[in-house]
Parts: structure tokens; C-alpha cells; sequence
């Protein structure tokens, strides 16, 4: 079975550009998460989706932040104007059914993103 | 608020011993889950095991095991016989449930594991 992927890899950007990232979750998985993980920190929820509804976006800076899902499949983050602190690996995580508390996240091999 | 505490930055161990490493976490929920993942240096978060708050008996995955103490709000991993490839970060993180079903993960700082040969 195929893991979550995501691409690019990595990705260099200059602030106040704009980026993307592309994550395909696990076939049949329901749920996909998108993570923020700065250096040296654990990794912080984004936003979540159930299908292609948004489920909890509460942590998404939705000034510059934005995602979509839009055929409950393979998603994109979209970050539109980059600031040095977005620099930082984001991960996309796909579940089967949210069953909380014993669902289990699968994660993608991250996009590394650097702003200068 | 939830929160995971992983106290340890980085630790060492020798080549086929055993290594513990903390996680405390704090919730007022009665039903929460306990995840551990494993990130290498390639970045990929690797699931290696999961213990929820009714389950009676620590959770086991071949060499690795959770001990589960839930009134001291302690779920600490061990690495039996500990492998060069051991060598990562690792990551304890706690199923959010005080925001309704959504799965939210909250994750500790982290701990670096070297294996010495």
C-alpha cells in the first residue's frame, strides 16, 4: 500500500512570494491533516479535513494560510505572501475514520520549506 | 489545555540495551489516546505505537513497549535492544478531544536518540 505523498520536497522561497504544496493521502483515507513543524519543535495542526469539508482550522493564520480539498481526495496548502517565520517542514498526515481517541495519523516525508 | 511534556532533549544509549524515554502529559478528559512516533532524519513522522487511557495492559510492538502509568499521567516508551537505526527524534503526542471528535494531535518537543556503536 502507498504511503501519504507529498511534494515538492523541498522548496526556497523569498518572503512575501507565494507557494504551494501537494499532499495525496492514503487511498481510501477519509481524513488529512496538514502540520506546521518549525525546527527544534514537535508538529503543530493546521487545518483538518473530513472528506472535503474543514473540520478544525483554528490554528491556520487564514491572512496568508489557505487549503483546499476539493474532490475529498489530494489536497493543497497554499501560503500567499511567505514571512521569514513560515520557514519550517509541513507535513500531511492522512487517517482512515477519525475513531478518536485510538485513530491512527499516517504522515508524508514533509515539503521543507526555507524563506530568506 | 492539553499538553504533552517530553523533558529529555536528547539522549544516548549503547548499542543492544534498553532506553527509556519520558512523556508526561496532562488532561482533564477521561478518554484520550497516547501516541508515539519516530521522525529520522528524512523528516517522515513513523507511528510506532498507541495506548489508550481504558486500556488495562501497556501497549507492546515488538521492541518497543509503552509504560502506561495513569495516575502519575506518565507514558514512557521503551526501546528494548536499542539498533543503530534507532537513531531519531522521537516524539510523544496526545489526542485532542477537548475540541469535540476532530483528532488533533498535540505533540511534545521531542527527544534525540543516538545509538552508540
Amino acid at each position: 500500500e502507498a504511503g501519504v505523498a507529498q511534494s515538492p520536497r523541498y522548496k526556497i522561497i523569498e518572503k512575501r512570494q507565494s507557494v504551494a504544496f501537494w499532499c495525496n493521502p492514503i487511498s481510501g483515507h477519509a481524513t488529512l491533516y496538514w502540520y506546521q513543524q518549525i525546527l527544534g519543535q514537535g508538529p503543530k495542526l493546521l487545518i483538518q479535513f473530513q472528506n472535503n469539508g474543514v473540520v478544525d482550522d483554528s490554528q491556520l493564520p487564514k491572512d496568508r494560510f489557505s487549503a483546499e480539498r476539493l474532490k475529498g481526495v489530494d489536497s493543497t496548502l497554499k501560503i500567499q505572501p511567505a514571512k521569514l517565520e513560515d520557514s519550517a517542514v509541513y507535513l500531511c498526515a492522512s487517517s482512515l475514520v477519525p475513531q478518536p481517541p485510538m485513530e491512527t495519523q499516517y504522515f508524508g516525508p514533509g515539503t521543507r520549506l526555507l524563506v530568506l | 489545555a492539553q499538553k504533552i511534556t517530553q523533558t529529555q532533549p536528547g539522549m544516548f544509549v549503547q548499542e543492544k540495551e534498553a532506553v527509556t524515554l519520558d512523556c508526561t502529559y496532562d488532561t482533564s478528559d477521561p478518554s484520550y489516546g497516547l501516541f508515539w512516533y519516530k521522525q529520522p532524519s528524512s523528516g517522515e513522522m513513523i507511528f510506532l505505537i498507541y495506548q489508550g487511557s481504558y486500556d488495562q495492559q501497556n501497549a507492546t510492538e515488538g521492541r518497543y513497549s509503552l509504560n502506561f502509568q495513569k495516575a502519575r499521567k506518565s507514558a514512557n516508551l521503551v526501546i528494548s535492544a536499542s539498533q543503530l537505526g534507532d537513531s531519531a527524534m522521537y516524539f510523544c503526542a496526545m489526542r485532542d478531544l477537548s475540541s469535540g471528535n476532530t483528532g488533533k494531535l498535540i505533540f511534545g518537543q521531542g527527544t534525540t536518540l543516538q545509538v552508540k556503536p
